[in-house]
Order: structure tokens, then C-alpha cells, then sequence
């Protein structure tokens, strides 16, 4: 499986945006880029997710470079709920494997 | 709410003892998936379950088993426990066999299990 590279941690002020990079160098033209949170003492929950195309939904964007080599979700206004440890996985659709595999993800803190 | 419900919370038990971890996916998920989250390995993929078979294996221990049932619930069944099962267990579930744009998991808030 092609793997992420994230930073460890980052910090962020409440209500402005935060910009989570993650790096996949080795992605595959068939790897779709899913990105899932956790929040303190709760399971995973699936944020966004993309192919080639910048990606909007309610709860984030998700940037995608050019030769996908690196994709960056961003929070448009951070809140004190979005601390929590940020996964980005690469899933190949289809595959053999249905699972997803996790990282260490960046654990995103917000100062009020 | 993500719909996964798992059951217990929390749970106590002693070395070489054997526990059982349940789980009901959300209403009309075929797949359940489990995910052992310690400290020092992060989330981990145990085995999956599609409609009852299992379906892909993860770094499941031998003295660890699961199974899921014709009502798609799912039980994860450790047993001669040792201190260094003591992790968070997570279930999932998804609505297919495979990971797709329309069918993310769904992660239930999982059993803390500690092993004294």
C-alpha cells in the first residue's frame, strides 16, 4: 500500500483556517485520498475524501496537487471541537483489502 | 452519532481470562471491520466480516476470534488475555466489501479493555 507522510502535530487559533498537509509520493492513478478525524475518546469519522479534484463538503476542503503527490485539507474556520488527531489514507477502490490502514496522523490543536 | 454501537463501554479483566466485545453496524451495513488502537501502535486493522464471511485478516492475534452473526452483529472474542491486550477496540462498519467513495467506515466509540 502507497503510504502518507504527516506532520506529527500542529496548532491552530479558533475560527481561522487550518491547512493540514499530507504528502503520498508514491499514490497510484487508482489511489483515492480519504481523509478521517478522531476526536478525544470517540472512533475515526470519515471527513472527505477525492480523486484528482478539489473537494468541498460541510465539514472541510481538500486541495489535491497537480501530480497528486500531496493533497492538504483545510478547516475554514477552526472551533474548539475540530481538535482532534487528522488520518490521511490512500484506499485503493475495489481492492482486495476493504480495510483501511492508519497512520499516525497530525494531532491538530486549537487555542481559544 | 455514526449509527455503530459497541458494547461494553469499558471492561476490566485479569490476565489469562477471556472476554467478548460486541458490536451492531448500522441499519443496512453488510461490513464490520475491527481496529485495536494502543498507545504505542496506533489503529490497527484486526479481520473484517462481509455478510457473515470473513473477508480480509489483519494482525489478528490466534487467540483472538471473531464472527458475525445472520443479524449482521458482530462479536470479537479475546481470550488467555495478557497485560498487552489492554487497548481501546474499535468496530466499523460500511455499507460494501470495499472502501469506496460512497461507502466510508463508520466507527462505533469503542471497549476500553484493560487487563490487570
Amino acid at each position: 500500500d502507497a503510504k502518507t507522510t504527516q506532520p506529527n502535530s500542529m496548532e491552530s487559533n479558533e475560527e481561522e483556517p487550518v491547512h493540514l498537509p499530507c504528502n503520498h509520493s508514491t499514490i497510484s492513478g487508482t489511489d483515492y485520498i480519504h481523509w478521517y478525524r478522531q476526536l478525544p475518546s470517540q472512533g475515526p469519522e470519515y471527513v472527505i475524501h477525492g480523486l484528482t479534484s478539489n473537494v468541498n463538503n460541510r465539514m472541510a476542503s481538500l486541495a489535491i496537487a497537480e501530480d497528486r503527490k500531496s493533497s492538504t485539507l483545510i478547516l475554514h474556520r477552526a472551533t474548539l471541537r475540530d481538535a482532534a488527531v487528522y488520518y490521511c489514507i490512500l484506499v485503493l477502490y475495489g481492492g482486495s483489502q476493504g480495510n483501511l490502514i492508519f497512520g499516525k496522523g497530525t494531532k491538530l490543536s486549537v487555542k481559544p | 452519532d455514526s449509527g455503530v454501537t459497541q458494547t461494553p463501554k469499558h471492561l476490566i479483566t485479569a490476565t489469562g481470562q477471556r472476554v467478548t466485545l460486541r458490536c451492531s453496524p448500522r441499519s443496512g451495513d453488510l461490513s464490520v471491520y475491527w481496529y485495536q488502537q494502543s498507545l504505542d501502535q496506533g489503529l490497527q486493522f484486526l479481520i473484517q466480516y462481509y455478510n457473515g464471511e470473513e473477508r480480509a485478516k489483519g494482525n489478528i492475534l490466534e487467540r483472538f476470534s471473531a464472527q458475525q452473526f445472520p443479524d449482521l452483529h458482530s462479536e470479537l472474542n479475546l481470550s488467555s488475555l495478557e497485560l498487552g491486550d489492554s487497548a481501546l477496540y474499535f468496530c466499523a462498519s460500511s455499507g460494501t466489501g470495499v472502501i469506496s467513495y460512497n461507502s466510508p467506515l463508520h466507527f462505533g466509540n469503542g471497549t476500553r479493555l484493560t487487563v490487570t
